[in-house]
């Protein structure tokens, strides 16, 4: 079975601008987190979705929203970016959001703000 | 708030070595810990899960343990090889929380 499957796998963006990032869970998961590591950091949680519905969020600004879609699919939008943007977008999924389930990460999306 | 801390940041060790990594957490009140692997500029690949009934977790030459008590988790790699090179972090899932809460990991370097 295929993994999380993230795309882009990089981008470089100019201040300012909005950004769009996909990620796929594995079949039959229905729970999708995402988080955002800063190089030499621990990844900081962001949300988490669940049958569509958020189910969590991080300390991050209101630029930052997703969704998730009938097939589980979900999407990170971050509008004005800024230069402390710049990260690993990371994208979990797990069967449910129940904590007893092991989250499998995605290869990430490598945001550049410059 | 749970926060969770990894020592030494970094650490070298000559092949065939036996590896000791460490986490600490502060909120003793977690559903499970899990230790994942991290190569530069990649995702992260899931090691081992200790739920928090369990005290450990063995999957070939990785061992992790777990202390609830004193909130701490070592993870162990017997006879490091250079291919274990990379970075370790270890994540705690706090009760009534819905996030994975990380250390900054430990950047591990296995000299051949």
């Amino acid at each position: 079975d295929a993994g999380v499957t993230q795309s882009p796998t990089h981008l470089i963006k100019t201040r300012g601008q909005q950004v769009t990032l996909r990620c796929s869970p594995i079949s039959g998961h229905k729970s999708v987190s995402w988080y955002q590591q800063v190089l030499g950091q621990g990844p900081q949680f962001i949300f988490q979705y669940y049958e569509k519905e958020e189910r969590g969020r991080g300390n991050f600004p209101d630029r930052f929203s997703a969704r998730q879609f009938p097939n589980y699919s979900s999407e990170l939008n971050v509008n004005a970016l800024l230069l402390g943007d710049s990260a690993l977008y990371l994208c979990a999924s797990s069967p449910s959001p129940g904590t007893a389930y092991e989250q499998y990460f995605g290869p990430g999306t490598r945001l550049t703000v410059t | 708030k749970q926060e969770v801390t990894q020592i030494p940041a970094a650490l070298s060790v000559p092949e065939g070595e036996n590896l000791v990594l460490n986490c600490s957490f502060t909120d003793s009140a977690i559903y499970n810990l899990q230790w994942f692997r991290q190569d530069p500029g990649k995702g992260l690949t899931s090691l081992l899960l200790i739920q928090s009934s369990q005290r450990e977790q063995t999957s070939g030459r990785l061992n992790a343990s777990l202390d609830k008590s004193s909130g701490r988790s070592t993870l162990y790699i017997a006879a490091s090889q250079p291919g274990d090179s990379a970075t370790y972090l270890c994540a705690a899932h706090s009760l009534n929380d819905y996030k994975l809460s990380f250390g900054a990991g430990t950047t591990v370097t296995v000299r051949a």
